[in-house]
């Protein structure tokens, strides 16, 4: 059970849009369409932001969205707002209710 | 409002057994639509999933420290915990509870505040 594999950071300004990736295998991310995505500030627990590949929970902005291809799921937050600046984890169901972690994408707006 | 609160030990010498437990407040954790879990956050690197257990006591860990780890529940107190045996400065982390939503497919949705254990003799 390896670690899903996300870029280590991204940046965009201001209003701009972002990208980060989760790439994992068929056993995982490709298996299933169990992909969560968690939003973390520095000395804080990790927040929900999205849920089985593209759901968001309540409270959390439209600005947020997911999707999943084959064995990579995305989240793209839109419209850029400095609050934004965390990291950001995957998190996929990799069978017989276990789950396993990306490495997480430290997002910087510049 | 669902809460989660870490409380165990901050240092545990090398070779001993890490014991924390996990309290929930503001609602029942012999919920039929949750599991609880452990996930823990070496100091500047990512997250790592521990395992999860249900109300009933099913337990799922993850297969690297499944030799290591118990996690247990006590609904009288509703209240779960975790224990890590013959630990090592590798598993200094922050160590998070979680409640696992099943209602819909699985994800953490409600997580601890988190609380730093350090490894050192």
């Amino acid at each position: 059970q390896s670690a899903l594999t996300q870029p280590r950071s991204v940046s965009g300004s201001p209003g701009q849009s972002v990208t980060i990736s989760c790439t994992g295998t068929s056993s995982d991310v490709g298996g299933y369409n169990y992909v969560s995505w968690y939003q973390q500030h520095p000395g804080k627990a990790p927040k929900l932001m999205i849920y089985d590949v593209s759901k968001r929970p309540s409270g959390v902005p439209d600005r947020f969205s997911g999707s999943k291809s084959g064995n990579t799921a995305s989240l793209t937050i839109s419209g850029l707002q400095a609050e934004d600046e965390a990291d950001y984890y995957c998190c996929s169901y990799a069978g017989s209710y276990t789950f396993v972690f990306g490495g997480g994408t430290k997002l910087t707006v510049l | 409002q669902l809460q989660l609160q870490e409380s165990g030990p901050g240092l545990v010498k090398p070779s001993e057994t890490l014991s924390l437990t996990c309290t929930v407040s503001g609602g029942s954790i012999s919920s039929s639509s949750y599991y609880w879990g452990w996930i823990r956050q070496p100091p500047g690197k990512g997250l790592e999933w521990i395992g999860s257990i249900y109300y009933s006591g099913s337990t799922y860990y993850n297969p690297s420290l499944k030799s290591r780890v118990t996690i247990s529940v006590d609904t009288s107190k509703n209240q779960f915990s975790l224990k890590l045996s013959s630990v090592t400065a590798a598993d200094t982390a922050v160590y998070y509870c979680a409640r696992l939503n099943i209602a819909a497919r699985p994800h953490f949705d409600y997580w601890g505040q988190g609380t730093l254990v350090t490894v050192s003799s």
